[in-house]
């Protein structure tokens, strides 16, 4: 069982938006802002798409958005494209003895 | 272009040892830290070892810790993982990440399939 709780599935159509929830305690999301969201496509390495909390590297598009409230983190999409349809995974640092911790991923269908 | 290559992957028997091995390119690869990351097979990531850019500081998840020895050869930039005792669910594909302890991974490798069955 992984250490942060995510939607096993989320689906949208091409231009609409979609949220993907990211469910921590105050030990690592809640307590910190040291979340990431990374992207991984079938059979490829994961990529990076967000880092403490909301913050993109200069490579991704606007269209991904990172957020958190309390023990909640979450990855917004807008503009739904199909190339967006993937397997997502936040990651948090953690103050347990296991000082990083993801959450066991949500596949995007993009419909 | 930064570019990450492991190898030493392959089938070992339970209780055996492997050692994974992470070459480093395209960037200066003694200012980064480093990370190894797993993934079992159909299954989600996980978090494996951290260690800083000189070598000082190093860090195991729970699962690994006593049995997995991570370190680093600037002059060759390489980045390596010795695994000892496996088991059965050390099976996944590692991958070797540049990155700082905060989870923040900005470089991945390809990975490489490590198999541990009788």
């Amino acid at each position: 069982q992984s250490a942060l709780t995510q939607p096993a599935s989320v689906s949208g159509s091409p231009g609409q938006s979609i949220t993907i929830s990211c469910t921590g305690t105050s030990s690592d999301v809640g307590g910190y802002n040291y979340v990431s969201w990374y992207q991984q496509h079938p059979g490829k390495a994961p990529r990076l798409m967000i880092y403490d909390v909301s913050n993109r590297p200069s490579w991704i598009s606007n269209r991904f958005s990172g957020s958190k409230s309390g023990n909640t983190a979450s990855l917004t999409i807008s503009g739904l494209q199909a190339e967006d349809e993937a397997d997502y995974y936040c990651g948090s640092y953690t103050s347990n003895s296991t000082l990083g911790v993801f959450g066991g991923g949500t596949k995007l269908t993009v419909l | 272009e930064v570019q990450l290559a492991e190898s030493g992957g392959g089938l070992v028997k339970p209780e055996g040892s492997l050692r994974l091995s992470c070459a480093a390119s395209g960037f200066s690869f003694s200012d980064y830290e480093m990370n190894w990351v797993r993934q079992a097979p159909g299954k989600g990531l996980e978090w494996v070892s951290y260690i800083s850019e000189s070598g000082t500081s190093i860090y195991y998840a729970d699962s690994v810790k006593g049995r997995f020895t991570i370190s680093r050869d600037n002059a060759k930039s390489s980045l390596y993982l010795q695994m000892n005792s496996l088991r059965a669910d050390d099976t996944a594909i590692y991958y070797c990440a540049r990155g700082s302890i905060l989870l923040l991974f900005d470089s991945w490798g390809q990975g490489n399939l490590v198999t541990v069955s009788s």
